[in-house]
């Protein structure tokens, strides 16, 4: 079974510095998407960056990016220059290539933005 | 464009009680997907309905249910509720997806159901 753990329950971080999410996963597939979701309080989830397994390059959204490590199966978060509103509980999440539209979760990282 | 509706907010329901839960789905997306997310704890999947079927189911017992409707709204449905079941259920919407793939996932606000 696939699994995906989150070892940080909670970071913080000074407003407009940096900060590294950390998220491993266990699968035996080859062919698969992760995820961070970000959740803010009381907010909808959204999706903040994806990455597909097949990709060696690590994929980049504006001020967030991620380090793909397929071989050690580890998929960290980066988040530069730090806002306020970055504030939230974050999620890696991972799917299957052939299990189409289950999704695992781990259990959630939050994150405190100091001003 | 309207984003992914839930209701009802909130549900407070005693135990051995039913409930149904309700989710309408961004406009042009048939892929409707249910997570339960207990307090303090990541999303737990539940079910992926897509163009009126169930295509696949979480680790959960059968007394949740749900289906999708001809305008893929889709409806969660929790029998025998038990105290356990309290947590936010999660409903989220997408394009379709084909035995292979991948669409983002629209979620929206969420059910609190409290279970006494």
């Amino acid at each position: 079974a696939q699994t995906v753990t989150q070892s940080q329950p909670e970071m913080s971080v000074q407003e407009a510095e940096t900060v590294t999410l950390s998220c491993t996963y266990d699968t035996s597939e080859s062919d698969y998407y992760l995820f961070w979701y970000k959740q803010p309080p009381s907010r909808q989830m959204i999706l903040v960056i994806r990455q597909e397994a097949y990709k060696q390059q690590n994929a980049t959204e504006n001020r967030f990016s991620v380090n793909f490590q397929k071989a050690a199966k580890s998929f960290s978060l980066k988040i530069s220059d730090s806002q306020l509103g970055d504030a939230a509980m974050y999620f890696c999440a991972y799917i299957a290539n052939t299990n189409a539209g289950k999704s695992t979760f781990g259990d959630g990282t939050t994150l405190t933005v100091k001003p | 464009e309207a984003g992914v509706t839930q209701s009802p907010t909130h549900l407070i329901k005693t135990r051995g009680q039913q409930v149904t839960l309700r989710c309408s789905p961004i406009s042009g997306h048939t892929s409707v997907y249910w997570y339960q997310q207990a307090l303090g704890l990541g999303l737990q999947f539940l079910l992926w309905y897509d163009e009126g079927e169930e295509r696949n189911r979480g680790n959960f017992p059968p007394r949740f249910s749900g289906r999708q409707f001809p305008n893929y709204s889709s409806e969660l449905n929790v029998n025998a509720l038990e105290l356990e079941d309290s947590a936010l259920y999660l409903c989220a919407s997408s394009w379709v997806v084909r035995d292979r793939g991948f669409h983002e996932q629209f979620f929206g606000p969420g059910t609190r159901l409290t279970v006494l």
